[in-house]
C-alpha cells in the first residue's frame, strides 16, 4: 500500500539554524516523491521532486532533499532557516501518470527569533 | 500561465445543507484530484479524474459526497447533506502528466459546518 510517514509533528528551530525534516515512505513500484510547503490559509506550494536522477535534488527557497532508497526516505534540508521559512510541510508519495499522489500528516516548522 | 482556480474560498452552512466547490484546472492539464484537508491533518484524497472519466474515488464517501468533471475540464464537488466533520478545507489541484508528475494546487475553500 501506498504511505507517508513524517514522523515529526511540530519542529522548532532558531533563524539561521539549519533544518531536516523526516519523511518516509511506502510504495510498490518506483516512487516520485515531492515536498510541498502550505502557508496559513494558502494552497500546497511544490518545494522539489523526485523521479529519476541524482539522489540529492535541489528545490527552491533554498531547500534541498535526499532519496535514499535502502532507507524508504526522502528528507527535507536547509542550510539556514528564514523566519519566512515558518509554515506546514507535506511530503508526499505517487508514482508515473495516471496515479494517485498521497500526503503525510505534515510537519509544522516554527522559527525561533 | 494562469494556476488552478477554485471558488468559492469560503463557506459556511448549517449540517443537512448541501453544499457545492468548483474548480477550473490549469489548461492541458488532464489529471484532477479533490483533496479534503482536515484542520491539523494532510490533505486525503477524496477523488481523481482522468479528463472526464474516475480513476480512483475509493475515499470518496459516496452517499453524500458527489463529484463530477463535465468536458475534462472543470470540476464540481458536492456535499448532500453535510455533517460537522465535513468541516475541512477543499483542495483541487491538476496535473500535466506529460510535463512532469507534480500536481498544481488551487488555494482551497474552507468550508464550515454549523
Amino acid at each position: 500500500a501506498q504511505s507517508v510517514t513524517q514522523p515529526d509533528i511540530h519542529i522548532t528551530v532558531s533563524e539561521g539554524a539549519s533544518l531536516e525534516l523526516r519523511c518516509n515512505y511506502s510504495y510498490g513500484a518506483t516512487p516520485y516523491l515531492f515536498w510541498y510547503v502550505q502557508s496559513p490559509g494558502q494552497g500546497l506550494q511544490l518545494l522539489l521532486k523526485y523521479f529519476s536522477g541524482d539522489t540529492l535534488v535541489q528545490g527552491i527557497k533554498g531547500f534541498e532533499a535526499e532519496f535514499k532508497r535502502s532507507q524508504s526516505s526522502f528528507n527535507l534540508r536547509k542550510p539556514s532557516v528564514h523566519w519566512s521559512d515558518a509554515a506546514e510541510y507535506f511530503c508526499a508519495v505517487g508514482g508515473s501518470s495516471a496515479s494517485k499522489i498521497i500526503f503525510g500528516s505534515g510537519t509544522r516548522l516554527s522559527i525561533r527569533p | 500561465e494562469a494556476g488552478v482556480a477554485q471558488s468559492p474560498r469560503y463557506k459556511i452552512i448549517e449540517k443537512r445543507q448541501s453544499v457545492a466547490f468548483w474548480c477550473n484546472p490549469i489548461s492541458g492539464h488532464a489529471t484532477l484530484y479533490w483533496y479534503q484537508q482536515i484542520l491539523g491533518q494532510g490533505p486525503k484524497l477524496l477523488i481523481q479524474f482522468q479528463n472526464n472519466g474516475v480513476v480512483d474515488d475509493s475515499q470518496l464517501p459516496k452517499d453524500r459526497f458527489s463529484a463530477e468533471r463535465l468536458k475534462g475540464v472543470d470540476s464540481t464537488l458536492k456535499i448532500q447533506p453535510a455533517k460537522l466533520e465535513d468541516s475541512a478545507v477543499y483542495l483541487c489541484a491538476s496535473r500535466n502528466d506529460r510535463a512532469g508528475p507534480e500536481a498544481f494546487f488551487g488555494q482551497g475553500t474552507r468550508l464550515t459546518v454549523v
